[in-house]
């Protein structure tokens, strides 16, 4: 049992440049998150998917697209990098979107835009 | 203003003391609030969760929710050098789906 996993680890774009970040869990959850985590920021959310199927805008989602390719897997994708999009990015996943189930969280991908 | 509050830090504290860690929040509409524990280079594991007001206690750890006054806390007994990571305190509303809103997280170093 792997939980969430990610990749890549650790990604070096240039501005302009185009890249799919993945995701995927294996504990039969329904909901699936995107986070970017910045020094003094926080986690913010980009995209969610509360069942296969949907998805839906979090707080920061201009500059990204998402795709729930199946239950399991939840990909992120920058169309053309940015330096703003240096961040590290965070993938989670929970049984279900109601109230209050705890969210497991993957390693993350340190992506560097320059 | 951020909808989260959290001293970034860095705490430094020596082995065995009692650690606590805090947040403010301006949104009356929280009620679930949770502690995550991040070490260095990884995702952020949930650490308590406490629904509306009140206290609870897992081992060395209580969290704390004072809702008049909007604000949280997480105390750390008997403070171990493996408890050195980031803690983010996260909460959401009843409604919304399960969106968390985080604080910045502050790191603590507890020290041998």
């Amino acid at each position: 049992n792997a939980g969430v996993t990610q990749t890549p680890k650790f990604q070096v774009l240039k501005t302009g440049q185009s890249m799919t970040l993945q995701c995927a869990q294996d504990m039969n959850h329904n909901s699936m998150y995107w986070y970017r985590q910045d020094p003094g920021m926080g986690l913010r959310l980009i995209y969610y998917s509360a069942s296969e199927g949907t998805t839906d805008k979090g707080e920061v989602p201009n500059g990204y697209n998402v795709s729930r390719l199946n239950k399991r897997e939840f990909s992120l994708r920058l169309e053309s990098a940015a330096p703003s999009q240096t961040s590290v990015y965070f993938c989670a996943s929970s049984e279900s979107s109601g109230r209050g189930e705890t969210q497991y969280f993957g390693p993350g991908t340190r992506l560097l835009v320059l | 203003q951020k909808e989260v509050e959290q001293d970034p830090g860095p705490l430094s504290v020596p082995e065995g003391a009692i650690v606590s860690l805090n947040c403010t929040y301006s949104n009356s509409a929280f009620q679930y609030f949770m502690w995550y524990r991040q070490y260095s280079r990884k995702g952020p594991e949930l650490l308590m969760y406490t629904y509306s007001s009140g206290n609870k206690e897992d081992g060395r750890f209580t969290a704390q929710v004072d809702k008049s006054s909007k604000y949280i806390s997480l105390f750390i007994r008997d403070s171990q050098p493996s408890d050195s990571a980031t803690y983010l305190c996260a909460m959401r509303s009843a409604g919304g789906g399960n969106k968390l809103t985080f604080g910045t997280g502050t790191q603590l170093k507890v020290e041998l």
